[in-house]
């Protein structure tokens, strides 16, 4: 079955500690997303990815990285320069074959920092 | 960048019908979504509207009005499973073709 994994489903650190959120797809889609929620906003984009080795900037980058070796992979990093990082984490993908260029997201990963 | 608006909370009966609006202001209207998410999970993919006009998909239907930045989610035949949040997302023209997410609308199911 083909669809978009992120590990792990919970997530705890300490305040000042790096962590890397995974994302991986199997649905050869092109373009890969990560936004944050928090309660009561709606989902607000960090970073995204349309090709292999290049990503850019979304709304809040500030206190996160990405890389995008591999076509399947969109890691990200949320660094001790977030403020507040506590938040769910979704990962997305989109492909042009649909013509909307829907987006099909990953189950979550809740970060509790502490 | 767009205006994205609509309500916070709704409650409807089981077996009735409900409509969620959205209203939206953008420079350039290149197309409407709609998403569902339960609590704690992922959104998944309702509708896209892009004309204007009703798109009918089972008990769930979405209609688009570009000329009033207006669009509405109807579910009809409502179910208990149905309880859930929608989101409306809005993409403008551009290279990016990445939608712009409301705060999204809980929809809370009772018997």
């Amino acid at each position: 079955d083909g669809g978009i994994t992120q590990s792990p489903k919970y997530l705890f650190r300490k305040e000042g500690q790096n962590v890397t959120l995974s994302c991986e797809q199997n649905l050869n889609h092109d373009a890969m997303y990560w936004y944050r929620q928090d309660p009561g906003q709606g989902l607000r984009l960090i970073y995204y990815s349309q090709i292999v080795n290049d990503f850019q900037k979304g709304d809040i980058a500030e206190g996160y990285s990405v890389s995008r070796e591999k076509k399947e992979s969109f890691p990200l990093t949320v660094t001790s320069a977030q403020k507040n990082p506590t938040a769910f984490y979704l990962c997305a993908s989109s492909t042009a074959e649909t013509g909307a260029y829907e987006q099909y997201f990953g189950p979550g990963t809740r970060l509790t920092v502490t | 960048g767009q205006n994205i608006d609509q309500p916070t909370e709704m409650t409807a009966t089981e077996g009735a019908i409900v409509q969620i609006n959205c209203t939206y202001q953008t420079s350039g209207f290149n197309g409407l979504f709609w998403y569902q998410q339960h609590a704690g999970e992922a959104p998944t993919f309702l509708s896209y509207n892009v004309l204007d006009g009703l798109e009918e998909k089972g008990r769930f239907s979405s209609f688009l009005s570009r000329s009033k930045g207006y669009s509405y989610l109807l579910l009809k035949e409502l179910q208990m499973k149905d309880s859930a949040s929608y989101l409306c997302a809005v993409r403008d023209r551009g290279g990016s073709y990445i939608p712009t997410f409301g705060r999204g609308t809980s929809l809370i199911v009772h018997p």
